[in-house]
């Protein structure tokens, strides 16, 4: 499979915990993005990498999330001290730069704070 | 900014009718459009794009999407709808030209729901 896939895909944990979740994009795509999408919303941008570089970052990310891409490949992106409103559907996309910027998006990882 | 607006939140259709989803935008400078599709518990896949060139663009499954500058718009629509295109609708923009273009901005879907 050569698609964009993310794990876990679905987590449950309790208020306060710190999360971490994966994404390993399309191989040869050298940007990856994060979104967070809420019931009945659509997608909100978070923050996207350009190879290891992060180049942008939405106000919706406080202090608690952090995202990483280390090697310009996989990224993860870290909750930390996990809140109720934090629930949502975690997704991340790739694309490849100068192709009309054509997201792909993977699964999601569902989130669930108790 | 960019923003989008998805007029309809639900559109209810029976098997085999016309479907139109309405989109319309709000952008300063030039734009790439989308329309994704996502089934329940999936993430989303890319129905059509229009970059530039011409303004009827023709996607998977029998969709196609014309864009209308003067309107800033750019509806979705299929001739003839079956069951397994029950599904979220969702619009998006991404402001600027190849190799600036970023992140998309989403409408807050359109929920096409098929009956027979």
């Amino acid at each position: 499979d050569t698609g964009v896939s993310q794990n876990p895909r679905h987590k449950i944990t309790k208020r306060g915990q710190n999360v971490t979740f994966r994404c390993d994009p399309i191989s040869e795509h050298n940007r990856l993005y994060w979104y967070r999408q809420t019931l009945g919303q659509g997608p909100e941008f978070l923050t996207y990498f350009q190879n290891e570089a992060q180049l942008e970052k939405s106000r919706l990310l406080s202090d608690r999330f952090s995202a990483e891409r280390p090697k310009g490949s996989f990224s993860t992106l870290e909750i930390q001290r996990t809140e109720q409103g934090d629930s949502a559907m975690y997704l991340c996309a790739s694309s490849l730069v100068g192709r009309g910027n054509e997201q792909f998006f993977g699964p999601g990882t569902r989130l669930t704070v108790l | 900014a960019q923003s989008v607006t998805q007029l309809d939140s639900q559109v209810p259709v029976f098997e085999e009718a016309p479907v139109e989803l309405r989109c319309n935008y709000s952008s300063s400078v030039s734009v790439y459009l989308f329309w994704y599709v996502q089934y329940p518990n999936q993430g989303l896949q890319l129905l059509l794009k229009y970059l530039s060139g011409s303004t009827l663009v023709k996607g998977i499954n029998g969709f196609e999407a014309e864009f209308n500058k003067s309107q800033t718009s750019f509806h979705l629509r299929k001739p003839s709808v079956h069951i397994s295109d029950t599904a979220e609708y969702f619009c998006a923009v991404s402001e600027g030209q190849t190799g600036t273009a970023s992140k998309l901005t989403f409408g807050t879907g359109t929920r096409l729901q098929v009956t027979l």
